[in-house]
Order: structure tokens, then C-alpha cells, then sequence
């Protein structure tokens, strides 16, 4: 059975801060990753799609390695921004239109 | 990206009652939908896999008889909790992959906050 671990489950930095959060999975025969960020009582917005291929993927301040022989995953968020508070859940699926598996993510807060 | 739809965002109702909650994909089909569930502070858990034309596939522990889950076109897909208790009272979420893509991008509805009183 697949688990997804994301730690910490909370994190704090200034403003301007460029930060690493860490996703990892037990079954390495994904097909491929997402992170997402979530609001306070709102949906999931997809942040960045990784195929089990790839190594990374960018938008914009984000970056998303994958190292699926490890079982890991990395967002980076390059100058952190108030903004960016936000829950950050990592998830992985086992095939194409697949059903994902999550991770309890990660509150992020940055202060200004 | 792709847009998914849910309706209503909150609801609140009384116990023993039974809210329907739907979900639509906007802008593609979409044969398969998944629903989760999320409870405060916790990840977001698989309830079940509603597809197009045919039953749905629970997972383990989630009653059928108390979640009914009908996607009667390749664009809505509703879940109807039934007899609503207190314990039920949580953040429903849907999501939905678009047909066709090999991607398994999966898209998520904004949610639907379901208070049992």
C-alpha cells in the first residue's frame, strides 16, 4: 500500500526565504507526482505535474525534482512571498487517470 | 487547465437528513471521478471512484448504502450522503482526470464543506 509522508507538517520563515519541502512515497512504481497548494477551506489548486520520466518540473518561483529510485520528491519556493502561506500536499498516482495517493502536506507561513 | 465544479460549496443540514452534492467538469468529459474526503488537519482520503454508466467502486470502509454516488454523464457526477449524522460533517472534494489525456493530471473541484448539526 502506497504511503506519502510530508515533513515537517508546519514551517515559518521570513519573507524572502528560499525554502525546500520534502514529499516521500514507499512504492516507487508511480506513474506520476503532483503538488498542490491549498487555502484555508478551499480545493486544490495543481501546482506542478511530474511524469514518472521526468526529474523536474518549473513554474514561475516553483521547482519540483523527483527522484522515484528514492522515493522523494522536492518543491522549491525561490523567494518566498506572504503569499505563499499556504498548505502545500504532495501526491502520487500509480497509472494514467489513476486515483492519488496524499501526503498531509505542509503549512507553510511565511511573515512578512 | 481544466475546470471542475462543485455545487454547493457549504451546506449545513440537520441529522438524518440527506444532501446531495454535484460535481462537473466544465471545460472536457470526464469518464471517471474521484471523491475524497477531508477531515480538519488531515490529508485528503479516497472515498470512491465514480464512473460514467456504471457503479461506482467504494473503498474499504466507506458504507454504499450511506455515500450514493451516481455519474449519469461524461460531465456530473453527484454524491448524496444519506441519513446525515454529525460524524459526517467534513470537506468533500472531487476530482477528475480529462479523457483521453495520458498525462494523469488529475483536477480538483473547489470543494463542498458539509456541517451535520
Amino acid at each position: 500500500k502506497q504511503e506519502v509522508t510530508q515533513i515537517p507538517a508546519a514551517l515559518s520563515v521570513p519573507e524572502g526565504e528560499n525554502l525546500v519541502l520534502n514529499c516521500s512515497f514507499t512504492d516507487s512504481a508511480i506513474y506520476n507526482l503532483q503538488w498542490f497548494r491549498q487555502d484555508p477551506g478551499k480545493g486544490l489548486t495543481s501546482l506542478l505535474l511530474i511524469q514518472s520520466s521526468q526529474r523536474e518540473q518549473t513554474s514561475g518561483r516553483l521547482n519540483a525534482s523527483l527522484d522515484k529510485s528514492s522515493g522523494r520528491s522536492t518543491l522549491y519556493i525561490a523567494a518566498s512571498q506572504p503569499g505563499d502561506s499556504a498548505t502545500y500536499l504532495c501526491a502520487v498516482g500509480p497509472g494514467a487517470n489513476s486515483k492519488l495517493t496524499f501526503g498531509k502536506g505542509i503549512t507553510l507561513s511565511v511573515r512578512p | 487547465g481544466a475546470v471542475v465544479s462543485q455545487h454547493p460549496s457549504w451546506v449545513i443540514c440537520k441529522s438524518g437528513t440527506s444532501v446531495k452534492i454535484e460535481c462537473r467538469s466544465l471545460d472536457f468529459q470526464a469518464t471517471t471521478m474521484f471523491w475524497y474526503r477531508q477531515f480538519p488537519k488531515q490529508s485528503l482520503m479516497l472515498m470512491a471512484t465514480s464512473n460514467e454508466g456504471s457503479k461506482a467502486t467504494y473503498e474499504q470502509g466507506v458504507e454504499k448504502d450511506k455515500f450514493l454516488i451516481n455519474h449519469a454523464s461524461l460531465t456530473l457526477s453527484t454524491l448524496t450522503v444519506t441519513s446525515a449524522h454529525p460524524e459526517d460533517s467534513s470537506f468533500y472534494i472531487c476530482s477528475a482526470p480529462r479523457t483521453g489525456s495520458d498525462t494523469g493530471e488529475l483536477f480538483f473541484g473547489e470543494g463542498s464543506r458539509l456541517t451535520v448539526l
